[in-house]
């Protein structure tokens, strides 16, 4: 079963806006990351937050997590129509496994 | 640095044939995995290798898919026979150690089962 849900499930914005990406998930984890897939391509690693870590920026990128409420946001600041992509956050390890389980992901496009 | 390569990156089959993907992973990367992913889905981890030694094939159709890593290097996924819900994007992925690093992913290889 898969264990990150992501919400919603398409999203649909204007260039220069912001897009915003939730996860949740249904068990304790060690980690959580967050991974782009262009369409017909391999997935490409975004950011990886650790449970005892809240925040998290990398370029137009911010990750938020929330170990109380078993979520995780994805904010995409300034979009581009370059970011028009998969978006899938992967939950792992729990206790007692080494495996990520990744989510059913969010199809963002961006209008220019 | 060189990235997962992964061959071929298509193939197409008629049903109960059989069918092997290759997977190279970055080199010096102890875990790698072998991901299906159905069209409009994430990918589903099928088996999860430490060096040469399985760490996770739960959810490996064993009647059918078996895998192997090498000098726990390369590695090959294979199908026999193929069924038509077999049909998807077979994902290689690595990375340094299992569980903390992120994971680097080949471009895939696309099945169509006919």
């Amino acid at each position: 079963s898969q264990q990150g849900e992501e919400d919603p499930q398409a999203l649909s914005i204007q260039e220069g806006e912001n897009a915003t990406m939730n996860c949740s998930y249904k068990t304790s984890i060690n980690n959580l990351q967050w991974y782009r897939q262009n369409s017909g391509r391999g997935l490409v690693h975004l950011i990886l937050i650790r449970s005892n870590e809240r925040e998290k920026h990398s370029g137009r990128l911010r990750v938020t997590l929330d170990t109380s409420k078993k979520s995780s946001s994805l904010l995409i600041t300034a979009s581009r129509a370059a970011d028009t992509a998969s978006y899938f956050c992967a939950t792992g390890p729990s206790t007692g496994t080494y495996k990520y389980i990744f989510g059913t992901g969010t199809r963002l496009k961006v209008l220019a | 640095e060189a990235g997962v390569a992964q061959s071929p990156r298509y193939k197409i089959i008629e049903k109960r044939q059989s069918v092997a993907f290759w997977c190279n992973p970055i080199s010096g990367h102890a875990t790698l995995y072998w991901y299906q992913q159905i069209l409009g889905q994430g990918p589903k981890l099928l088996i999860q290798f430490q060096n040469n030694g399985v760490v996770d094939d739960s959810q490996l159709p064993k009647d059918r898919f078996s895998a192997e890593r090498l000098k726990g290097v390369d590695s090959t996924l294979k199908i026999q026979p193929a069924k038509l819900e077999d049909s998807a994007v077979y994902l290689c992925a690595s990375s340094l150690q299992q569980g903390r690093n992120e994971q680097f992913f080949g471009p895939g290889t696309r099945l169509t089962v006919l």
